[in-house]
């Protein structure tokens, strides 16, 4: 079955420590992207991607980083810059034109402790 | 700047009552989406519109597009607890294929 796949479900990070999570789809999907959601609030775009070896900053990319060395994969690395990076945090793929809108994963809960 | 404003934020209704969330969008565009969130979980695909006029049903929902008045509606017919969750809009500029803009969401609770 074609899909995309978040890991880990729940992520714990100390403080200062960098985590990277994953995801990954079979879709042979273009463009993959990655938003963050706090608790009762909408989807905040950090990076995306519309093809291997290139990606764009979203709304919030401060603290975060992204490579995309394969089609199938886009990485998220939260760094030790980002401060508050407690969140769940969501993958997404897109064909061209977003013929059915956005495919997305099922989230990574991530906590500092 | 593309905004995507959805009304109400929160809508609190009876089952087996009627109401419409409405998604109102800034620029032109002829796609537009719905998506539905259970708390805790990820987004789930509803409806894909993608022309003028285009409307689509799927048991007590259905969603419309007018791309002249940059409105999309969601329709929800006699309602049941199962419609409990957040749903949002999402808009792709004409034109333009780099990334959809979401909504604010709108989180429904069906009371008995």
């Amino acid at each position: 079955d074609g899909g995309i796949t978040q890991s880990p479900k729940y992520l714990f990070r100390k403080e200062g420590q960098n985590v990277t999570l994953s995801c990954e789809q079979n879709l042979n999907h273009d463009a993959m992207y990655w938003y963050r959601q706090d608790p009762g609030q909408g989807l905040r775009l950090i990076y995306y991607s519309q093809i291997v070896n290139d990606f764009q900053k979203g709304d919030i990319a401060e603290g975060y980083s992204v490579s995309r060395e394969k089609k199938e994969s886009f990485p998220l690395t939260v760094t030790s810059a980002q401060k508050n990076p407690t969140a769940f945090y969501l993958c997404a793929s897109s064909s061209e034109w977003f013929s059915y809108g956005y495919t997305f994963g099922s989230g990574t809960r991530l906590t500092v402790v | 700047e593309l905004k995507v404003e959805q009304n109400p934020l929160f809508l609190s209704m009876q089952e087996g009552k009627n109401y419409t969330i409405y998604c109102n969008y800034s620029t032109t565009s002829d796609r537009l989406y719905w998506y539905r969130q259970d708390p805790g979980k990820s987004l789930e695909s509803l409806f894909v519109l993608l022309s003028n006029g285009a409307v689509k049903q799927e048991g007590r929902l259905m969603a419309s597009l007018d791309t002249k008045a940059r409105l999309s509606t969601l329709h929800i017919t006699a309602a049941v607890h199962d419609l409990s969750a957040t749903y949002f809009c999402a808009v792709a500029p004409t034109g333009t294929a780099s990334k959809l803009t979401f909504g604010t969401g709108t989180r429904l609770q069906v009371t008995l």
